[in-house]
């Protein structure tokens, strides 16, 4: 099956500092990944949608200049959380599409727990 | 509006019986797809069973099984005898019919299998 990683699994970092995670679709190519938040005990919400090799879509209410997404690579998506403070804390999870259509067509990795000091 | 519609909270269920957990959608779309996923504390995303809309007979993968009911536009997820490893948090999730676009989530269903 599909495989998408993400990298780092946890992270603390100090109020202020920025902060980078990356989704790799390990053995398929992705034209597109979608970055999702989630707070504990809640649903996914939906960030950003991230095509390679143009700008990210973001949904309402996401900061882009907070929140910068990079789609450089068929494989490869960051996010960059950017001066980070504490209500930044959250889980967040990728997901990649493969390159074909398919109903199972989406992969998630396994997210990033991201914790501010 | 939601778009995905978990009622909800929390399920209670002993081993060995059956569970069903409530979703209804709300699209205009005519094409779409209809998810589940298991979400357990470390957080990961698993895939349990997808219904097409246009698919006629319900989804079904081992021990789950899809009630599309598609005039009242409900997708009930039904585990039939639970165990302890299903304990986990449980999500709706639709795709409308565009290309390319990104699931929505329902808010999730906490289910708990006691012995």
């Amino acid at each position: 099956g599909a495989v998408v990683s993400q990298h780092p699994s946890w992270v603390i970092c100090k109020s202020g500092t920025s902060v980078k995670i990356e989704c790799r679709s390990l053995d398929f190519q992705a034209t597109t990944m979608f970055w999702y938040r989630q707070f504990p005990k809640q649903s996914l919400m939906l960030m950003a949608t991230s095509n390679e090799g143009s700008k990210a879509t973001y949904e309402q209410g996401v900061e882009k200049d907070k929140f910068l997404i990079n789609h450089a690579s068929l494989t490869l998506s960051t996010l960059t959380v950017t001066s980070a403070h504490p209500e930044d804390s959250s889980f967040y999870i990728c997901s990649a599409r493969i390159n074909r259509v398919q109903y199972n067509e989406q992969f998630f990795g396994p997210g990033t727990r991201l914790t501010v000091l | 509006a939601q778009k995905i519609t978990q009622t909800q909270p929390g399920m209670f269920v002993q081993e060995k019986e059956a569970v069903t957990l409530d979703c209804t959608y709300d699209t205009s779309d005519q094409s779409y797809g209809l998810f589940w996923y298991k979400q357990p504390s470390s957080g990961e995303m698993i895939f349990l069973i997808y219904q097409g809309s246009y698919d006629e007979q319900n989804a079904t993968e081992g021990r789950y099984s899809l009630n599309f009911q598609k005039a009242r536009k409900s997708a009930n997820l039904v585990i039939s005898a639970s165990q302890l490893g299903d304990s986990a948090m449980y999500f709706c999730a639709m795709r409308e019919s565009q290309a390319g676009t990104a699931l929505i989530f329902g808010k999730g269903t906490t289910l708990s299998v006691s012995s």
